[in-house]
This record gives structure tokens, sequence and C-alpha cells, in this order.
């Protein structure tokens, strides 16, 4: 069965303090790897797309590695404003055409100044 | 830069009573979907579009319908609510592989 664990599940740091977010996920032949964040009461928003081992994505303070296992998301340097909860979520070898996802639950940073 | 639009933002229903779901996206993108998040269940796929015209069923379509008449919009139905469909509904739409979510609507079922 297709599955994505994300790892912590909360994650408090200091800002300056970096740290990783692990996206760990099983499918039947990954088509993409995709991670989002979300700020409490809104919908998520898009930050990287992964689709082979090896490719890495940068923005600003955020990292996103994949192997072929699982993602990590690197954070360096937070600041407060990064405090959100990150999602991941895969796209399966089957999935045709409708573009349909595997979510991850998450992992909700908080970063404290 | 309007996005991905839904209203209602909130609602509040009775058992029984039906409603009807607005996305609206001005990107002329080709896929959209509907997704419910549940605290501990994530984002759940419940219908989604492929096209204009289009409509097909995701992991949680039971108690709701959908429909895409035209391309900028997708309405999902709930014909009769139920209290496990107190949730946070949220439309998403696609061109390529990234997509682009509406605001949510929070919905509670007593």
């Amino acid at each position: 069965e297709d599955q994505v664990t994300q790892s912590p599940e909360a994650l408090r740091l200091q800002e300056g303090e970096s740290s990783s977010l692990n996206c760990s996920y099983t499918v039947s032949g990954l088509r993409g790897l995709f991670w989002y964040r979300q700020d409490p009461g809104k919908g998520p928003e898009f930050l990287f797309t992964l689709y082979s081992a090896g490719e890495e994505k940068e923005k600003e303070r955020l990292k996103a590695t994949l192997t072929k296992k699982e993602s990590f998301l690197h954070i360096t340097a937070p600041k407060p404003e990064d405090s959100a909860t990150y999602l991941c979520a895969v796209q399966a070898g089957n999935a045709g055409n409708n573009r349909k996802l595997i979510w991850g639950l998450g992992t909700s940073l908080a970063v404290n100044p | 830069n309007a996005g991905v639009t839904q209203t209602p933002k909130f609602r509040v229903l009775k058992t029984g009573q039906s409603m009807t779901l607005l996305c609206a996206q001005d990107m002329n993108h080709e896929y959209m979907y509907w997704y419910r998040q549940d605290p501990g269940m994530g984002l759940r796929l419940i219908h989604y579009s492929v096209g204009e015209g289009t409509t097909a069923k995701g992991e949680v379509p039971d108690g709701y319908n959908v429909s895409r008449l035209k391309k900028q919009n997708f309405l999902l139905g709930l014909e009769s609510a139920a209290p496990s469909q107190t949730s946070v509904y949220f439309c998403a739409s696609s061109l390529t592989r990234q997509a682009f979510f509406g605001q949510g609507t929070r919905l509670t079922v007593v």
C-alpha cells in the first residue's frame, strides 16, 4: 500500500538553530514528491517538487533533498516566520493522468525568537 | 491575483441539511480537486476533475457530489449533511504538478 510518513510530528527550534524534517515514502513508482507549507487557517502553499533520487531544490532558508526512500527538508538558521506545518505528498506511478497525491500528516514547526 | 477562491469560509449546518461549496479559479487550470482535512487524518481527496464536464471519485467520495460545468468552477455538494462531514474543506487546482489551494471552508454539522 502506498504510504507517506513524516517525522517528527512536532519540532520546536530556537531562532538560528538548523534542523531537518523527514518524509519517508513507500509507493509503486515515484512520479514526484512535493513539499508544501501550511499556516494556521490557510490552505497549503507549494514549496518544491522533486522527481528523482539525488535531486535537490533550494528556496531561501529551505533545501529539499530526495533519495529512493525518503526526502528531507533542511531548514538553515530558521526565523520565527518559518513557523508552520510542513506537508509532504507523493504522486505514485499508477496515478495516471489525474495527478492524485498521497499526503503525509505533516510536521508542525515552531521557531522561537 | 485571486488564484483559487472558496465560498463560504465558514458554515454551520444541521444534520440532514444540504449545501454547496463553490470553488473558483482564475488561472485557466484543467485539473481541480476537493479535499477534506481532519486532525490525524491529513488531506484526503474527495473528488477531482481533469477538465470541464468531467468528474471522478477520490478516496472518500461517499456523501458528496460534484459538478464542473465551467472550467473555472468546481462545486462540491452535500445532499444530507452528517456530523462525520464536519471538517475543513480545501479546493485546489493545477496545470502542471504544482497545485494551488484555496483558503478553505470550515464546515460544522450539528
